[in-house]
Parts: structure tokens; C-alpha cells; sequence
């Protein structure tokens, strides 16, 4: 099974600063890496899929980059609605695997 | 608008049956799209428990493939999911979601979850 880890495990940023998590793959997952927002009692939501494209919806502050075992979604300009827990995850390889996630919070 | 629902027992007693239904609206569980179950234990961690394909066989996570079971009801438009021997490692909130075909079948939708505790 491939293990994502996640770095850091809580980011501690304000609004307005740019926010930079990485998600690192045990074994090259090439392209099929997404990432999801959860926010308290809710569900998480997609916000890129194969690494790089942005969910329905989802605004453009929102990127994501990387190949093989090294990704990174980056958000551009922190809104305070962004500040929530973030989840890589992996469908290269059965079983699809989720990373232990990396918490944005408020400075 | 795509939603998804989850509904079942709130508690079961260890060594019991964890069974979950998710309805579907919005969208054809016949569709080419893949129906799956994720759980996330209190300490946050998420876990794929399976999916299911209108066209093909349902595919487990190893960890719990001899515990699961994965179907389909097209004329409900619901899918379910059955876990046996449950013990409290079990315990967590449990989603259905849909790994949609647009978007390379990450999951796009999900329900909102629903907390099952095992407990005697």
C-alpha cells in the first residue's frame, strides 16, 4: 500500500499569506494525486485532482503542482474561510490511500 | 445537484454487523461512475473501505476485504455496505461518496457522514 506523508502537520499562517503543503508519495503514484479541504463536522471537498486541476467551483488561489512522489498544493492568498484541515490522496494504486493531513490554522 | 445520504444504526454491539445505506440523488448509480464508503476514525485518519461500479465487480481495501461487502440497488438508486465481526476499532464516522468519471473518479461528492460507534 503507498503512504502519503504530509508536511508540515499544522501550518500556523495569517489571512492574506501564502499557505505551501506537501504531500509525499512511498512510491511514484505519477499523476493521481488529489487533495480535499475538510472543515469541522463536515465532509471533505475536492479541490484538485491529478495533481494539477481544479475542482468544479473551486477558486483559482487554489493550485496544486508535482509528479511521482513529490506534490504540493499551494494556496496563493489565504481567505479566512480557507483556514481548515487539507488530505492528499492517491488513486495510482489500489488500495487509493489518503495522506494524515496538514492543519491551516489562524496566526 | 448531486447528493448523497448516508443512513443506518448509530451503535452496534462488538462481534455484530455494521450495515450502512446511501441514497442517491441527482445522479444514476447506473452511471459510469464508482460508489465508495470511507471511514474516519476519531484520530482523523481517512480510509478508502471499498467502491462499486454498476458494470463491474466491487473492489475492496485488504485490510477489511474479509469483513465487506459492497452492493448496488439500481432500482433505489442506493448502495450499501455491510461490515461484519466489528470491534471498537470500527468505531468512526462513515461516508459514502462518488468518484466521479469527470474528474478522474477522485471523489467529488460526498455525504455528510454518519458516526457509528461499536459498543455493548
Amino acid at each position: 500500500e503507498i503512504v502519503l506523508t504530509q508536511s508540515p502537520a499544522t501550518l500556523s499562517l495569517s489571512p492574506g499569506e501564502r499557505a505551501t503543503l506537501s504531500c509525499r508519495a512511498s512510491q511514484s503514484v505519477s499523476n493521481s494525486l488529489g487533495w480535499y479541504q475538510q472543515k469541522p463536522g463536515q465532509a471533505p471537498r475536492l479541490l484538485i485532482y491529478e495533481t494539477s486541476k481544479r475542482a468544479t467551483g473551486i477558486p483559482a488561489r487554489f493550485s496544486g503542482s508535482g509528479s511521482g512522489t513529490d506534490f504540493t498544493l499551494t494556496i496563493s492568498s489565504l481567505e479566512p474561510e480557507d483556514f481548515a484541515l487539507y488530505y492528499c490522496q492517491q488513486r495510482s494504486n489500489w488500495p487509493w490511500t489518503f495522506g494524515q493531513g496538514t492543519k491551516v490554522e489562524i496566526k | 445537484q448531486v447528493h448523497l445520504q448516508e443512513s443506518g444504526p448509530g451503535l452496534v454491539k462488538p462481534s455484530g454487523t455494521l450495515s450502512l445505506t446511501c441514497a442517491v440523488s441527482g445522479d444514476s448509480i447506473s452511471s459510469p461512475n464508482w460508489w465508495s464508503w470511507v471511514r474516519q476514525s476519531p484520530g482523523k485518519d481517512l480510509e478508502l473501505i471499498g467502491e462499486a461500479y454498476s458494470l463491474g465487480s466491487p473492489n475492496y481495501n485488504p485490510s477489511l476485504k474479509s469483513r465487506v461487502t459492497i452492493s448496488l440497488d439500481k432500482s433505489k438508486n442506493q448502495f450499501y455496505l455491510k461490515l461484519t465481526s466489528v470491534t471498537a476499532a470500527d468505531t468512526a464516522v462513515y461516508f459514502c461518496a462518488r468518484g466521479y468519471s469527470d474528474s478522474e473518479f477522485f471523489f467529488d461528492k460526498w455525504g455528510p457522514g454518519t458516526l457509528v460507534t461499536v459498543s455493548s
